[in-house]
Parts: C-alpha cells; sequence; structure tokens
C-alpha cells in the first residue's frame, strides 16, 4: 500500500511558540491531502483539506489563520500551528489521497503536540 | 456524507472470527465503503475497501448486501494485536479525488487470550 509519513512524530513547545508538521507521500503523488485532529479517547476531526497549488479548505470551526496550511508539491503539505496555546495539544494526523492508485486514503503515522 | 453507525465495543478470544457491522442507511450511489484500524497514538491503517458484494483481501473480507445499506467486517482467526478501534467510513469516490472522511465513533475490538 501507499506509504504516507509525517515529522516530527512528537513535538512539546512553549505556549506563543509556533510549530510546523509536515506530511509526505512517499511512493505516490498525492494532489489532496487532508489534516485532521484527534484529541485522547476521541474519533478523528477533519480540520482541513489541503490541495496542491491552490488554497486549503477549512472545516467550519477551524481557523484558517491558526493553522496554516501549505501544499506546494504533489508529495509534501505542511501544517503550521501557530501562536500554539496548551488547548492545541493533540495528535495531528495527516492523509493523502492516492487518486492514481485504488482512490483511497493513507493516513500518516500522526503528530503529537504537547503545548506547555 | 453518509453516517455510519456501529457498535461501541466488542470483545472476542483469539483464533475465532470476529464480524464487525456498520449501518450506513443514507449511503450514496457513488458512495465507497472503507474500513480502517486505528492502535493507539498511531495513525489509521486501511483495512478493506469495496462498493458492493464481498471483497476480500489478505486480512480481511468485506460483506456488502445487495442494498448497500449496511456492511460487515470480517476477521478471520484473530489473535491479541488485533485489539483496535475499526472504524467504518463511507465516501465518494468520483475519480477525481475523495473528500475529507468524516470518522464516527469506531468500535473498539478488545482480543482476550
Amino acid at each position: 500500500g501507499a506509504v504516507v509519513s509525517q515529522h516530527p512524530s512528537w513535538v512539546i513547545c512553549k505556549s506563543g511558540t509556533s510549530v510546523k508538521i509536515e506530511c509526505r507521500s512517499l511512493d505516490f503523488q498525492a494532489t489532496t491531502m487532508f489534516w485532521y485532529r484527534q484529541f485522547p479517547k476521541q474519533s478523528l476531526m477533519l480540520m482541513a483539506t489541503s490541495n496542491e497549488g491552490s488554497k486549503a479548505t477549512y472545516e467550519q470551526g477551524v481557523e484558517k489563520d491558526k493553522f496554516l496550511i501549505n501544499h506546494a508539491s504533489l508529495t509534501l503539505s505542511t501544517l503550521t500551528v501557530t501562536s500554539a496555546h496548551p488547548e492545541d495539544s493533540s495528535f495531528y494526523i495527516c492523509s493523502a489521497d492516492n487518486v492514481a492508485g485504488e482512490e483511497t486514503q493513507y493516513f500518516g503515522p500522526g503528530t503529537r503536540l504537547l503545548v506547555l | 456524507l453518509a453516517k455510519t453507525t456501529q457498535p461501541i465495543s466488542m470483545d472476542s478470544y483469539e483464533g475465532q472470527e470476529v464480524n464487525i457491522t456498520c449501518s450506513h442507511n443514507n449511503i450514496a450511489t457513488n458512495d465507497y465503503i472503507t474500513w480502517y484500524q486505528q492502535f493507539p497514538s498511531q495513525g489509521p491503517r486501511f483495512i478493506i475497501q469495496g462498493y458492493k458484494t464481498k471483497v476480500t483481501n489478505e486480512v480481511a473480507s468485506l460483506f456488502i448486501p445487495a442494498d448497500r445499506k449496511s456492511s460487515t467486517l470480517s476477521l478471520p482467526r484473530v489473535s491479541l494485536s488485533d485489539t483496535a478501534v475499526y472504524y467504518c467510513l463511507v465516501a465518494k469516490y468520483s475519480g477525481g479525488g475523495a473528500d475529507g472522511l468524516t470518522f464516527g465513533k469506531g468500535t473498539h475490538l478488545i482480543i482476550q487470550p
């Protein structure tokens, strides 16, 4: 199956700083990538849809100025959490849509963010 | 997006076959059914995907009746390592890519020795 990686796997930062998370599709090209957030003992919640070469589409209630998304190439999307606060602490997971293959979304391993 | 309903939790024993059923009464014509497995602190892992009838791969089978209003994930001979949360999702695939997925609560499967 297709492989999606994320970096870093975990990050601890101070309140007020910005954190960048990378999502890469390793063996396929992804026109569309998705960003999800998962709080403890809860399900994944879609935050935004990232399209290569265009602006991301954000779900209702997700602040686009706080969660900056850049999809500069067909294999890389980045999520930057700006001015992070403790309530942003969560598990962030990306997925990529293998359109050329079996049209299945493949997920990255996730990034654990802890804001102190 | 079609809403899905699945049991919150299930228990079984090693070596048994486990069937998890998911209801999706308002599934649309161009919706596919996909199942994912998630372990704690890991991203969801793709298990199987289907549109109708039966699909089988090396890890599971997916049974979809003719009306497609439900689907059943079948895991043969489970082991302790199959303890995880299993998500049933319904999403549109139109050749131009998928929409973002709406996750339900999933089924927490616990396998005992």
